[in-house]
């Protein structure tokens, strides 16, 4: 089975703080993305990245940086951190070989709150 | 632009109830429409998808219905459950997108015993 981890369930940060979310695949998939969930507006595309140091933004970048130095890790930056950054942030790999490789697979989350 | 609109946003049904949950797109390049289940506290999962030279998708209780020249889809759920209790999302996307999916705004579906 896929597995995506996050590296931590729930954070509480400052409003200025530097905030590091990490993701980890263990599935050796090419893809990976950054969304974050708010009620009533769904999932939102932050970053993604379709191979090692490549990047993209998405729907909402704003705010954010990513890093992939390594396959099997994408990193979320939020270089400041404001209170309209709190959310649930979910990280998610996709391969693109096979039967399945439409799909992309979640970690649990990251609910973030900003005070 | 949300491209793929959801509704309800919520849902409220008894056991053994059918559910029915919305989509609509607007880009004719989507070729894929998966249905993605959140539980509380876990990441969402896929459920079910289908692709657009089908009418319609069966896996167990759930069937995905799909109308190519009306640009909607839906979810329904045959005999609902209590377990099934959870957020439902609807996406889209197509082949030539390396980002891939869009997703709808979610639906909370309560089922109650």
């Amino acid at each position: 089975d896929v597995k995506v981890t996050q590296s931590s369930r729930y954070l509480v940060k400052r409003t200025g703080e530097k905030v590091f979310l990490e993701c980890v695949q263990d599935m050796d998939h090419e893809n990976m993305f950054w969304y974050r969930q708010d009620p009533g507006l769904g999932l939102r595309l932050i970053y993604f990245s379709y191979d090692v140091k490549m990047k993209e933004k998405g729907d909402i970048p704003e705010g954010y940086s990513v890093s992939r130095e390594k396959k099997e890790r994408f990193s979320l930056i939020l270089e400041s951190a404001s209170t309209n950054q709190t959310s649930m942030y979910l990280c998610a790999s996709r391969g693109l070989a096979g039967r399945m490789a439409r799909e992309q697979y979640f970690g649990p989350g990251t609910r973030l709150t900003v005070t | 632009q949300q491209q793929v609109k959801q509704s309800p946003q919520s849902l409220i049904v008894q056991k053994g109830g059918i559910p029915i949950i919305n989509c609509a797109y607007e880009n004719t390049a989507f070729d894929y429409f998966p249905w993605y289940q959140q539980f509380p506290g876990k990441g969402p999962a896929l459920l079910i998808a289908i692709r657009p030279d089908v009418s319609e998708k069966k896996e167990g209780r759930f069937t995905i219905s799909f109308n190519k020249s009306a640009k909607q889809f839906s979810l329904h759920i045959m005999d609902s459950q209590p377990g099934d209790s959870a957020t439902y999302f609807c996406a889209a996307s197509h082949s030539g997108s390396a980002r891939q999916l869009t997703f709808g705004s979610g639906t909370q579906l309560t089922v109650l015993p």
